[in-house]
């Protein structure tokens, strides 16, 4: 069965610099979240779409964008990275009264 | 949505049960109980969930106490691949809210 596609799997990035992940939910699933887990810590929501439309909004920066797309990829834009944005990032996806399916993750590291 | 309560961390011999328990005392009528299970870093994966009564798949059984505020999670026959933290999640499916995470019970099965 498809599962949730996260791209790149490995991020390295230079502090100030930005990164965009991207999130190909499964075929026909209509809602998109993303979570951020942190070294030793559980995982943290942060956004989350439905329909191509923000639905809830959780502990994201400001410098931290979303949004979803008409063929209902995500993409997670970060700007003015930070050391403390180094984490894992995984988005999740669903269709409305289903359960939500966890994709591999982004390792980011940020220098 | 409802917090729950699961013990920090739990071992068990390979090839028994394992019994993971959760307390999820102020849950209300239409929250359902979620198990996801994270193994080193990749993605949460779904195991189970239900709302009132015991449910099972292959990979879990779900026991639901009838007054609800609490569930176990059971594993017939653990194996080493089972080591991983468990998290019980009691969310709304009615509004799709996100996954609220943590801190989970660190299950390690022993040779």
């Amino acid at each position: 069965a498809a599962g949730v596609i996260q791209s790149p799997r490995h991020l390295i990035k230079e502090k100030r610099e930005t990164a965009t992940l991207k999130c190909y939910p499964i075929p026909r699933h209509d809602t998109v979240y993303w979570y951020q887990q942190g070294p030793g810590q559980d995982p943290q929501f942060l956004i989350s779409f439905y329909e191509k439309m923000q639905s809830d909004k959780g502990s994201i920066p400001d410098r931290f964008s979303a949004q979803q797309f008409s063929d209902y990829h995500s993409e997670l834009n970060m700007s003015s990275l930070e050391l403390g944005d180094s984490a894992l990032y995984f988005c999740a996806s669903r269709l409305a009264g289903g359960t939500q399916y966890f994709g591999p993750g982004t390792r980011l590291t940020v220098l | 949505d409802a917090k729950t309560t699961q013990p920090p961390s739990m071992d068990c011999a390979e090839g028994r049960a394992a019994n993971l328990p959760c307390n999820h005392s102020t849950i209300s009528g239409n929250e359902y109980v979620y198990w996801y299970r994270q193994i080193h870093s990749q993605g949460p994966q779904y195991i189970i969930h239900g709302l009132k009564n015991n449910e099972t798949n292959e990979m879990a059984s779900l026991i639901i106490t009838e007054d609800r505020k609490s569930s176990t999670l059971i594993l017939p026959h653990a194996t080493l691949r089972d080591t991983a933290v468990y998290y019980c999640i009691v969310r709304n499916d009615n509004y799709g809210q996100n996954f609220v995470f943590g801190p989970g019970t660190r299950l390690s099965v022993l040779p």
